[in-house]
């Protein structure tokens, strides 16, 4: 079965510093996806960041980065520089490629103080 | 480029009364669709997903229902509203089976029951 454990309910960070949010994995897929999305209190679920589970290097996508793990099952948002508008939800998820789902994390909550 | 839409944005319900939320997507044929509920402050739930005109997978039961009368349009609905199915759904889509393809959501619809 596939797991996604973001232990992090919510998190401070300083304008201007950067932070990271973690998120462990599970699955015996060897292959599959990683994914971070940004949930403002519109509701819209933003996309963020994708890592494939072959990936050699690790994705990013300007202030974003993903710290991957393989071996510890770990897909960790980095995000640098922070901003007053990366206030939001953080939602780590997955899939893989023998199914069609996509299996979230319960999110961690982001506040970035003036 | 792919959209996807999903409406109404915002309803208020009775409890008993029958819902209907559609979604849409437009740029892409034969896409995965899928339903998900948030509760206030909570992770995301599956409720369903399909790869095709009426093949609907249910993830949990209870009194919703889903349905896919074309090939990029979802379909939401109860025939009788209970009290715990307000919340915030999402309609989402992805490509067909593979690790890698992001998913990509709609703008939500909050739904409050009373």
């Amino acid at each position: 079965a596939q797991k996604i454990t973001q232990t992090q309910p919510g998190m401070f960070v300083q304008e201007k510093e950067a932070v990271t949010l973690d998120c462990t994995y599970d699955t015996s897929d060897p292959s599959y996806g990683l994914f971070w999305y940004k949930q403002p209190s519109s509701g819209e679920m933003i996309f963020l960041i994708y890592q494939g589970s072959y990936d050699q290097q690790n994705a990013t996508e300007g202030r974003y980065s993903l710290n991957f793990q393989k071996a510890r099952k770990s897909a960790n948002l980095v995000i640098s520089a922070s901003q007053l508008g990366d206030s939001a939800m953080y939602f780590c998820a997955m899939n893989v490629n023998t199914g069609n789902q996509f299996y979230f994390g319960t999110g961690t909550s982001l506040t970035v103080i003036p | 480029s792919q959209t996807i839409h999903q409406w109404p944005a915002t309803l208020v319900q009775p409890v008993g009364s029958p819902l209907s939320l559609e979604c849409t997507v437009e740029g892409t044929s034969n896409p995965n669709l899928y339903w998900y509920r948030q509760a206030a402050g909570r992770g995301l739930q599956l409720l369903f997903y399909s790869v095709g005109i009426g093949q609907i997978s249910s993830e949990v039961p209870q009194n919703l229902s889903a349905s896919r009368p074309q090939d990029r349009q979802f379909i939401l609905s109860s025939k009788k509203l209970l009290l715990s199915d307000s919340g915030f759904y999402l309609c989402a889509w992805s490509r067909p089976k593979s690790s890698g393809n992001t998913i990509y959501f709609g703008e939500g619809s909050w739904l409050t029951v009373v």
